[in-house]
């Protein structure tokens, strides 16, 4: 089974700073085709996740342009560039790579 | 507008069976896998099934193989996931979830999420 940590599990940013959360797999994401199968979530409470990088660092329809993803094999980076306070919630990574699919712990972002 | 909406989750004890059921609307159905996703309560997301698009195969986490099955009904525009052998650790809520490719010969990602639906194996 793939195994993604991710660091920090939690974070405390003043509103229009930046922050960055950190996701390490055990094995490579990187399909043969090219592709990674690497994606990051946004859980706010009381509503479903939401999507907001795919492939790794391609940005989903909506999502704003303050999200950032990097990152190949197994380091990626989410990166936001500007904390709103719309951004609270538990940030997540995925795998597809390889069955079962997995998520990482979890990082939840407050806003000091 | 794409929309998920589960339904079936309740109290059951351990050992019960129980059948999710999730209506989807504003897409091509028929042409999307699907994934169950449960999130156990102040845990984190677990990815627990999926199905391909017309339903030729599936898949499993490990946990629940052999006690869940994941089926649609694309006629209905609906999926389904049958829990039989409940335990105590698979209480939580349980999202539906559309994959993001069409049409896709093997499973891509989540791009949408339905509300979920709660089940509590307790005695």
């Amino acid at each position: 089974e793939i195994v993604l940590t991710q660091t920090p599990l939690s974070l405390s940013v003043t509103p229009g700073q930046p922050a960055s959360i950190s996701c390490k797999s055990t094995q490579s994401l990187l399909h043969s085709d090219g592709e990674t199968f690497l994606y990051w979530y946004l859980h706010k409470a009381g509503q479903p996740p939401q999507l907001l990088i795919y492939d790794a660092s391609s940005r989903f329809s909506g999502v704003s342009e303050r999200f950032s993803g990097s990152g190949s094999g197994t380091d990626f980076t989410l990166k936001i560039s500007r904390v709103e306070t719309e951004d609270i919630g538990i940030y997540y990574c995925m795998q597809t790579m390889q069955v079962p699919y997995t998520f990482g712990q979890g990082t939840k972002l407050a806003i000091k | 507008q794409v929309h998920l909406a589960e339904s079936g989750g309740r109290v059951v004890q351990p050992g019960e069976s129980l059948r999710l059921s999730c209506a989807a609307s504003g897409f091509t159905f028929r042409g999307h896998g699907m994934h169950w996703v449960r999130q156990a309560p102040g845990k984190g997301l677990e990815w627990v099934s999926f199905i391909h698009y017309e339903g030729r195969y599936d898949y499993y986490t490990d946990s629940v193989k052999g006690r869940f099955t994941i089926s649609r009904d694309n006629s209905k525009d609906m999926v389904f996931l049958e829990l039989n052998s409940l335990r105590p650790e698979d209480t939580g809520v349980y999202y539906c979830a559309k994959d993001r490719i069409f049409l896709a010969a093997y499973p891509t990602y989540v791009d949408v999420w339905g509300r979920g639906t709660l089940v509590t194996v307790s005695s």
